[in-house]
């Protein structure tokens, strides 16, 4: 079945220092969402990217797809104390006539100030 | 405008029980997901509804139901509750659920079986 592994499973960072966290998927995806999630809290949607290649920016924030929608990326510029949690990708996938979803494990950040 | 609301947000079941959880969408959404997170399994997709139709599915067992109602609220219910179904359960919302929209979570509601 599809997997989508995500790495690392822990990162802990400097204040000031960046962040990047990765998805690869196992079969090719029809498009990619990223979710941030606090401690305690829900999963907050950040972006979807569809296109292949696609990049886009959120102010300190990059998610790029791959070229063979397969991976996905999320960099984080000059992280703040605000950027702690928990962020996960998921790899949509059309199979069946249905719309696959699966999550990566997760990437948990702590940001040390 | 108010966001995707949960009832309850906590209860606990016992083995065997049945478990009916609630999912209010933000007014407009037609879509609605059903998410369950465990410490171990992480995130995993139950399903999906768009205008009372199942439109998506995960590999749960068929313990594991929902309907959409015609106001676009949803239900979850668990039969036959197992100790592992123990878990946040997360209902999320969006305009039609196609590429493109913004996805909301609700708070979650949390179930314990004992």
């Amino acid at each position: 079945g599809q997997q989508v592994m995500q790495i690392p499973q822990y990162q802990h960072v400097q204040e000031g220092e960046d962040f990047t966290t990765y998805c690869n998927s196992s079969t090719t995806l029809s498009n990619i969402q990223w979710y941030k999630q606090r401690p305690g809290g829900h999963p907050v949607f950040l972006i979807q990217l569809v296109k292949s290649g696609e990049v886009k920016k959120q102010k300190r924030l990059t998610f790029q797809f791959g070229e063979a929608k397969k991976n996905s990326s999320l960099h984080i510029t000059a992280t703040q104390t605000t950027d702690v949690g928990t962020y996960f990708c998921a790899g949509i996938m059309h199979s069946g006539g249905y719309q696959k979803v699966t999550f990566g494990t997760g990437t948990k950040l702590q940001v040390i100030p | 405008k108010a966001g995707v609301t949960q009832t309850p947000r906590y209860l606990i079941k016992t083995r065997g029980q049945q478990v009916t959880l609630s999912c209010s969408p933000i007014s407009g959404h037609r879509s609605v997901s059903w998410y369950q997170q465990t410490p171990g399994q992480g995130l995993q997709f139950l399903f999906e509804y768009f205008s009372e139709t199942q439109r998506n599915k995960g590999n749960f067992p068929g313990r594991f139901s929902g309907r959409q109602f015609s106001n676009s609220r949803s239900e979850m219910n668990v039969s036959t509750l197992e100790l592992g179904d123990s878990a946040l359960y997360l209902c999320a919302s969006s305009l039609t659920g196609d590429a493109g929209n913004t996805i909301y979570f609700g708070e979650g509601s949390w179930l314990t079986v004992v």
